[in-house]
């Protein structure tokens, strides 16, 4: 199976503040369609996890522009550009290009 | 509009089986996929399983053993199943649609010995 890791673990952040998030694959996302299906996701305490960003750099409907995500193959980051308070929680990185799918370990989000 | 919803026991003995539904509104079966993702308490999510849109399946490979999925189209359900419950499979179980861009709410299931 696919293992992806996260790092850091943990980030404290202020408001306003740019902070990135790396994610590692135990080998390539790039699937024989020429996509890569690594996604991001953010769940906030108690909720269910909501989709950020699909296929590395694909922002969901209704995600603000301070998302963004990059990388290729096996290297992968989320970047947030000005942290909100309404960002706090953990974030995932998944990948759907090798069955059985596969999540990271996850990267809460702190307050500094 | 697209909403999905998982219904089940909240409470199971250990080695019993666990039977979850997963209701869907909004969308068809038949053109999507439905994935079970848990998270046990405090931990991140693990990916269960997934039933396509033609209604293969595909299973995280440490449950193979012990896990099915199946559907109903026609009530726009999704079935999950689990026998040989232990308590480290207390877990929120949570239902999403192929594309990770709807989820249910979730249901906390505690297994008891």
């Amino acid at each position: 199976d696919v293992v992806l890791t996260q790092t850091p673990p943990t980030l404290s952040a202020t408001i306003g503040q740019s902070v990135s998030i790396s994610c590692r694959s135990s080998q390539s996302l790039l699937d024989s369609d020429g996509d890569t299906y690594l996604n991001w996701l953010l769940q906030r305490p108690g909720q269910s996890p909501q989709l950020l960003i699909y296929s590395v750099s694909n922002l969901e409907s209704g995600v603000p522009n301070r998302f963004s995500g990059s990388g290729s193959e096996t290297d992968f980051t989320l970047k947030i550009s000005g942290v909100e308070a309404e960002d706090l929680g953990v974030y995932y990185c998944m990948q759907a290009t090798h069955a059985p799918w596969t999540f990271g370990g996850g990267t809460k989000l702190e307050l500094k | 509009q697209v909403q999905l919803k998982e219904s089940g026991p909240v409470l199971v003995q250990a080695s019993e089986t666990l039977s979850l539904t997963c209701t869907v509104s909004g969308f068809s079966l038949t053109n999507y996929g439905v994935i079970w993702v848990r998270q046990p308490p405090g931990k991140g999510l693990e990916w269960m399983g997934i039933i396509w849109r033609n209604g293969n399946t595909d299973y995280n490979s440490a449950l193979k053993s012990r896990l099915s999925i199946n559907r109903d189209t026609s009530k726009s359900q999704v079935f999950l199943k689990m026998n040989s419950l232990q308590t480290d499979d207390t877990a929120i179980y949570y239902c999403t649609r192929d594309e990770i861009d709807y989820w249910g709410q979730g249901v906390m299931v505690t297994v008891s010995s």
